[in-house]
């Protein structure tokens, strides 16, 4: 069965500081990852996800991940964080046969501070 | 234009009622899935749908009844509601219901049962 570990509940930060968000999976089968951010009161959009190829993949609002086999993770990583970033994020998995069954992690709260 | 919307937003009840929360996506999707997110954000599917049919059925009590119209609308039926099944459900769609699909949410309806 999979499973998804993200090893941090609450991540404070500063306005401008760099933040990691940690995402560990565990999975007998090849995977597909996402990750997902959830604004206040709203429903969750993907902010990225990695299939294949490069293991680096990277979104719109400066948002990073590193897909890693031989440690099975998915870090999110930003530069440089602004208020907005405030949110909850989620890692997710979804193994490569099948339906397209989505496993969350518990989530990461990220708090921007001025 | 709204892409994933549900109603109501919110819902509150009596324990032992029977209610219902509509799901319907503009996005031309074949795929509709209903989560449950707990009271400490932890993210969990209940169902899917692909194109009227049902594909995921998780450990779901029998007291909700997932029912899809049309591949556009995806309701979420519970009888006898008890305390335990307060929590913000999230209705999503995908394109086709492959693993890589992105899945796209609503903004969730928040139930209290009382």
């Amino acid at each position: 069965a999979q499973s998804v570990t993200q090893l941090d509940s609450q991540v404070p930060v500063f306005e401008e500081a760099p933040v990691e968000l940690r995402c560990n999976y565990s999975s007998s089968v090849s995977v597909y990852l996402f990750w997902y951010v959830q604004y206040p009161n709203q429903g969750l959009q993907l902010l990225l996800k990695y299939l294949s190829g490069s293991t680096l993949v990277e979104s719109i609002n400066g948002f990073e991940a590193e897909f890693n086999k031989s440690q099975t993770s998915f870090h999110l990583r930003k530069p440089s964080v602004h208020i907005s970033d405030t949110a909850e994020y989620f890692c997710a998995v979804s193994d490569q046969g099948g339906y397209n069954k989505l496993i969350f992690g518990a989530g990461t709260r990220l708090a921007v501070h001025p | 234009d709204t892409a994933v919307s549900q109603t109501p937003k919110y819902l509150v009840t009596q324990m032992g009622n029977d209610k219902s929360i509509k799901c319907e996506q503009n996005l031309g999707h074949d795929t509709m899935y209903w989560y449950k997110q707990d009271s400490k954000k932890f993210l969990k599917i209940m169902f899917s749908y692909n194109n009227k049919e049902l594909i995921i059925n998780e450990t779901v009590p029998n007291r909700f009844s997932p029912k899809s119209p049309d591949k556009a609308h995806l309701n979420l039926h519970i009888n006898s509601l008890e305390l335990g099944d307060s929590a913000v459900y999230f209705c999503a769609s995908s394109l086709s219901g492959g693993q890589a699909d992105t899945q796209y949410f609503g903004p969730g309806t928040r139930l209290t049962v009382l």
